[in-house]
């Protein structure tokens, strides 16, 4: 059984602190992502990483950074969390190619007060 | 622009009845499109792929059609149960270097009451 799992499910950080999600998969995926839910939109890209050190920005990257040091562990940062960054955070990863399915964490879900 | 839209935005229906959710997309090239369930406080599943030359698939109580020519699909369920309360999520594959960019619908919301 595939396993995505995320640090956290709930978080509350305050305007300016520097947030850590972690996110790590058992399957050997090449690929993870991290993307964010907001009611009414669609998941948006805000990063991805196709290999070990590698990444690259997706839709929304700005106000984010990530890390990924080991294959099955990609970290999102918050360098300095704003209130707009309040939202559900969601992690996935899936093997390289276009028909592979990409499979998701359970999201956590940040309030920046 | 690459988009994907889904209607209605949110539904409710009786236990047992059927229902229709609809998912228009413009993403080019196509490479497949999902259909994911997204419990409240879960991350998505993935329900059915279906690539270009793929109509239909059935999984379950779940059939999803695909008109590439119109690039419209549909997800039907049949006979609703109060777990399939939900957000369903229209989820269209493009060509990308990488391997599969995906582009999300916003998801219909379904409630199904008993």
């Amino acid at each position: 059984d595939v396993k995505v799992t995320q640090s956290s499910r709930y978080l509350v950080k305050r305007t300016g602190e520097k947030v850590f999600l972690e996110c790590v998969q058992d399957m050997d995926h090449e690929n993870m992502f991290w993307y964010r839910q907001d009611p009414g939109l669609g998941l948006r890209l805000i990063y991805f990483s196709y290999d070990v050190k590698m990444k690259e920005k997706g839709d929304i990257p700005e106000g984010y950074s990530v890390s990924r040091e080991k294959k099955e562990r990609f970290s999102l940062i918050l360098e300095s969390a704003s209130t707009n960054q309040t939202s559900m955070y969601l992690c996935a990863s899936s093997f390289p190619g276009l028909h592979y399915e990409q499979y998701f964490g359970p999201g956590t879900r940040l309030t920046v007060t | 622009k690459n988009q994907v839209e889904q209607s209605p935005q949110s539904l409710i229906i009786l236990e047992g009845k059927n229902c229709t959710l609809q998912c228009n997309y413009t993403v080019s090239p196509f490479s497949n499109l999902r259909w994911y369930k997204q419990d409240t406080g879960r991350g998505p599943v993935s329900l059915t792929i279906m690539t270009f030359s793929e109509n239909t698939k059935s999984n379950g109580r779940y059939t999803a059609t695909l008109d590439a020519d119109t690039k419209q699909s549909s997800l039907h369920i049949t006979a609703s149960q109060l777990s399939d309360s939900a957000s369903y999520i229209c989820v269209v594959s493009g060509i990308w270097e990488y391997g599969n960019k995906l582009v999300f619908g916003a998801g219909t919301i379904l409630r199904v009451k008993s």
